[in-house]
């Protein structure tokens, strides 16, 4: 069965520091994943996707993620992170070739502190 | 261009009772999609409706049924709630699936007492 594992629950990171989150799936085709961030009270916003091509791709807000085969992984960076960055993260892989059935990792809330 | 509207933001039902949200699409887009977020099982996918024809299903009771109309608007409709249906209800309209990029709605809060 098709999963997403985001190990990290939490991380708090300084204004202006680099970020990583992590993400690890499991499918048994090639994979459509996708970034998705949540602010509170707020549904989701789309950061980036993956269907091909480039392994490394660029995403509104200055976000970038690498798709990674041989690891299963599609970890989301940033350079320097801004306080609005702060929210919930989503990692998720499409079935069917598409993004209309989305299988979600557990998320990972980002903490900025000054 | 508006976004994907949901109504209403929030509700408050009794065990037993059943609810019905409404989820109206991006004009132009024929895909919407609903999902459960949880804090216990996080996001969920529940079905996915394209021009009125449930695509995709998720692994929910019968309880959780949904529908959509010629104008892509849809509606999902829980029957005898329980407590554990307190949840977050997004839906997500995109225009055919597929590639096609998923816009979120900011959901429908369902708290069952």
């Amino acid at each position: 069965a098709q999963s997403v594992t985001q190990p990290d629950i939490h991380i708090t990171v300084s204004e202006g520091a680099s970020l990583e989150l992590r993400c690890n799936y499991s499918y048994g085709a090639t994979p459509y994943l996708f970034w998705y961030v949540q602010s509170p009270g707020q549904g989701l916003q789309l950061l980036l996707k993956y269907f091909s091509g480039d392994t490394l791709v660029q995403g509104i807000k200055g976000f970038e993620a690498e798709f990674k085969r041989s690891q299963s992984s599609f970890n989301l960076r940033k350079p320097s992170v801004h306080w609005s960055d702060a929210a919930e993260y989503f990692c998720a892989v499409g079935h069917n070739f598409g993004n209309e059935k989305l299988t979600f990792g557990t998320g990972t809330r980002l903490t900025i502190i000054p | 261009k508006a976004g994907v509207t949901q109504t209403p933001r929030y509700l408050i039902k009794t065990r037993g009772q059943q609810v019905t949200l409404s989820c109206s699409p991006i004009s132009g887009h024929r895909s919407v999609s609903w999902y459960q977020q949880t804090p216990g099982q996080g996001l969920q996918f529940l079905f996915e409706y394209f021009s009125e024809t449930q695509r995709n299903k998720g692994n929910f009771p019968g309880r959780f049924s949904g529908r959509q109309f010629s104008n892509s608007r849809s509606e999902m409709n829980v029957s005898t709630l329980e407590l554990g249906d307190s949840a977050l209800y997004l839906c997500a309209s995109n225009k055919e699936g597929g590639r096609d990029e998923q816009f979120f709605g900011p959901g429908t809060r369902l708290t069952v007492l």
